[in-house]
């Protein structure tokens, strides 16, 4: 049981780029999410989805899209990265629909947009 | 909506000292809260969570937390703080119907031997 996975675990992009964050899930969770943490702001909500097909904005949503084709993956994209895009990204899971269950997070993936 | 402030973004204590951790919460529904703990190039790790039922609410590692509607607060504590304890700390709200956890903005927790 694996948990929670992401990876890379860091990456260096130049203005532009575009890349896709993988995260992925082994304990059949439904609910699945993308947080961005910078200092001094916490943890702020980009994405999440409530199941396979669903997904939703959350907090800062502009500038990354999500999907949701399977259970188990949760992948975050960044279509033309820029440097205020640079941050530490954790992507979490948890029981059944609502994020008020424990969320489960994965280890993490440093992003710097030069 | 809901919103978490958390007073003191730095907070030091002596080894084997009261932890306390400041958390108020706004939220215009009853809200469910939660404490977890980051350690250095980790992810986030549950303490412990208020949903609903007993207000005092007692997490892993010694922790405890109450919530008190009255004060709109979320308190940490720890009665004696240990060297493994140092770590950021972030309390966290969401509605009881709700999908979308918001964050404070966390304490960092400094042990002095």
């Amino acid at each position: 049981n694996a948990g929670v996975t992401q990876t890379p675990k860091f990456q260096v992009l130049k203005t532009g780029q575009s890349m896709t964050l993988q995260c992925a899930q082994d304990m059949n969770h439904e609910y699945m999410s993308w947080y961005r943490q910078d200092p001094g702001m916490g943890l702020r909500l980009i994405h999440y989805s409530v199941g396979a097909g669903i997904t939703d904005q959350g907090e800062v949503p502009n500038g990354y899209n999500v999907s949701r084709s399977t259970t188990e993956d949760f992948p975050l994209r960044l279509l033309s990265a820029a440097p205020s895009q640079t941050s530490v990204y954790f992507c979490a899971s948890s029981y059944g629909q609502g994020g008020y269950n424990e969320q489960f997070f994965g280890p993490g993936t440093r992003l710097t947009v030069l | 909506a809901q919103s978490v402030t958390q007073l003191g973004s730095h907070v030091s204590v002596s080894e084997g000292a009261l932890v306390l951790l400041r958390c108020n919460y706004s939220s215009s529904v009853p809200p469910y809260l939660f404490w977890y703990v980051q350690y250095p190039n980790q992810g986030l790790q549950l303490l412990l969570k208020y949903t609903t039922g007993a207000t005092l609410v007692k997490g892993i590692n010694g922790f405890e937390a109450e919530f008190k509607k009255s004060e709109t607060s979320f308190h940490l504590t720890k009665p004696s703080a240990h060297m493994s304890d140092a770590a950021e700390y972030f309390c966290a709200v969401t509605a009881n119907t709700g999908n979308q956890f918001y964050f404070g903005t966390g304490t960092s927790l400094t042990v002095i031997p």
